[in-house]
C-alpha cells in the first residue's frame, strides 16, 4: 500500500497477557518510529529505529515494552505481562530519514486491557 | 526539556469563520523545528507544516496559514472560512534541530469543531 499500515486496527487482551503489534512502513523508508497516545493527550515518543537498529529507545515506559525491526522493514512492537495503564492508541510513522523530513503516520492501533 | 503547550482544549465555530489555534513552545536548543498536524476521527495524523526555527517568515496555503514569533515561543495556526471537513484535533509539535531529529513532542492537541 501507499501509506503506513498498521496491524491490527483494534486489540483487546486481558491483564498479563502479551501482545503484539505490527507496523509496515511507507517502501523505501528508512526510518520508522513508535508513538503512544492515551486518550485526551498528543502522541509521546516511543523509540526509534534507523534500519534494523533501535537508534533511540528512550521513551519505552518499561522493560515489558520491547520492538524490532529485524529486516529493515517491517516493525513489531511487543509488550509482555499488559497492564491496564498500558491502554492507549499505538502509532507507528515512517519517513525517508532524512533529516527532519516528513514523518508519515499510520491510523494506529488501539489497545485495550481490560 | 523540549515542551508544547496548547491551551485551547476544544473550540467551536460556524462554518465560513476564521479560527486560530494558539501554540506555544519551550526548548534550549537553539535550531528546533515545529510542526502542525491534522487528526481526524479516522485516527490518522496528517502533516500540515515543518517550520525551522531560523524562518520567521509566516505561510499561507490556501486557506490555512501559520504566525510564527520566536520573540513569544509560538506558532499559531488560522483558518480561513472553516469548513465542515476542517473538524479534527490539531496538534502542533517540536523537533529539535540537528542531525538526528526525529523525536517530537506534541501539545496536547485542539479540538476544532466546525458547526454548519
Amino acid at each position: 500500500g501507499a501509506g503506513v499500515s498498521q496491524t491490527p486496527s483494534n486489540k483487546v487482551t486481558e491483564k498479563g497477557k502479551y501482545v503484539e503489534l505490527r507496523c509496515d512502513p511507507i517502501s523505501g523508508h528508512t526510518a520508522l518510529y513508535w508513538y503512544r497516545q492515551s486518550l485526551g493527550q498528543g502522541p509521546e515518543f516511543l523509540i526509534y529505529f534507523q534500519g534494523t537498529g533501535a537508534a533511540d529507545d528512550s521513551g519505552l515506559p518499561n522493560d515489558r515494552f520491547f520492538a524490532v525491526r529485524p529486516e529493515g522493514s517491517v516493525s513489531t512492537l511487543k509488550i509482555q505481562r499488559t497492564e491496564r495503564g498500558d491502554s492507549a492508541v499505538y502509532l507507528c510513522a515512517s519517513s525517508s530519514g532524512q533529516t527532519n523530513t516528513e514523518a508519515f503516520f499510520g491510523q494506529g492501533t488501539r489497545l485495550t486491557v481490560v | 526539556a523540549q515542551k508544547v503547550t496548547q491551551a485551547q482544549t476544544e473550540i467551536s465555530v460556524v462554518e465560513k469563520e476564521d479560527v486560530t489555534l494558539d501554540c506555544v513552545y519551550e526548548t534550549r536548543d537553539t535550531t528546533y523545528y515545529l510542526f502542525w498536524y491534522k487528526q481526524p476521527p479516522s485516527g490518522e495524523l496528517v502533516f500540515l507544516i515543518r517550520r525551522n526555527s531560523f524562518d520567521e517568515q509566516n505561510e499561507i496555503s490556501g486557506r490555512y496559514s501559520w504566525n510564527f514569533q520566536k520573540s513569544t515561543s509560538s506558532f499559531n495556526f488560522t483558518i480561513t472560512a472553516s469548513q465542515v471537513v476542517d473538524s479534527a484535533v490539531y496538534f502542533c509539535a517540536l523537533g529539535p534541530g540537528g542531525a538526528g531529529s526525529y523525536q517530537l513532542t506534541f501539545g496536547k492537541g485542539t479540538k476544532l469543531s466546525v458547526i454548519p
